[in-house]
């Protein structure tokens, strides 16, 4: 089975600069997608980024981009610029190239402060 | 249009009630979720329906029955639920299964409570 990790449960950033969340995750699969989710509070979740695990440059989507370790199981989300927007809870997803059976990480609560 | 809606946005029910909460999309998609989430956690995989036949049942326990009727809509039957079934309902769709372009898009989910 496979599993998501995010190993940082809250993170903070100020407004402008540039935070990382990471994420790990563990399969014998070779074809996979991976996703970033963001889940404002009280607000609905919405897809970031995504990559394909056959890709080997990095997704980027605007001030978000991604640092993907298909070697080393790690798909990084690192938002530039960060906005009040920004807050929310970041879920790391894993999903078969062959269902959609996605599995999410535990969530990083990211704050941005002014 | 690429908006999941869903019905009702809070519901309170008793262990002995029946309900249904009911999830639709307008956007084409052949493949519809439900996820259930708790306070702080991340959204569990229940069943998924694709071409509006039963694809994955997570061991879902039998008092929660769903059901497809069309390609846009999807339903989710709860009877003789308990308390800690309380959680926030998710429901989901996608152009199909696999794949990244099938990007799941999410509603914006029901907030359970049970008596």
């Amino acid at each position: 089975a496979q599993t998501v990790t995010q190993s940082q449960p809250e993170m903070s950033v100020q407004e402008a600069e540039t935070v990382t969340l990471s994420c790990t995750y563990d399969t014998s699969e070779n074809n996979y997608y991976l996703f970033w989710y963001k889940q404002p509070p009280s607000r609905q979740m919405i897809l970031v980024i995504r990559q394909e695990a056959y890709k080997q440059q990095n997704a980027t989507e605007n001030r978000f981009s991604v640092n993907f370790q298909k070697a080393a199981k790690s798909f990084s989300l690192k938002i530039s610029d960060s906005q009040l927007g920004d807050t929310a809870m970041y879920f790391c997803a894993f999903m078969n190239s062959n269902n959609n059976d996605m599995r999410f990480g535990a969530g990083t609560r990211l704050t941005v402060k002014p | 249009d690429t908006e999941v809606t869903q019905t009702p946005k809070h519901l309170v029910m008793g262990m002995t009630n029946k309900k249904s909460l009911k999830c639709e999309q307008h956007m084409g998609h052949r493949a519809m979720y439900w996820y259930k989430q708790k306070a702080k956690k991340p959204p569990e995989l229940m069943f998924v329906y694709s071409y509006e036949k039963l694809s994955i049942n997570e061991s879902v326990p039998s008092r929660f029955s769903p059901e497809c009727p069309n390609s846009s809509l999807l339903n989710l039957h709860l009877h003789a639920l308990q308390p800690e079934d309380s959680a926030l309902y998710l429901c989901a769709s996608s152009q199909g299964l696999g794949g990244a372009t099938y990007e799941q898009y999410f509603g914006p989910g029901t907030r359970l409570t049970v008596t």
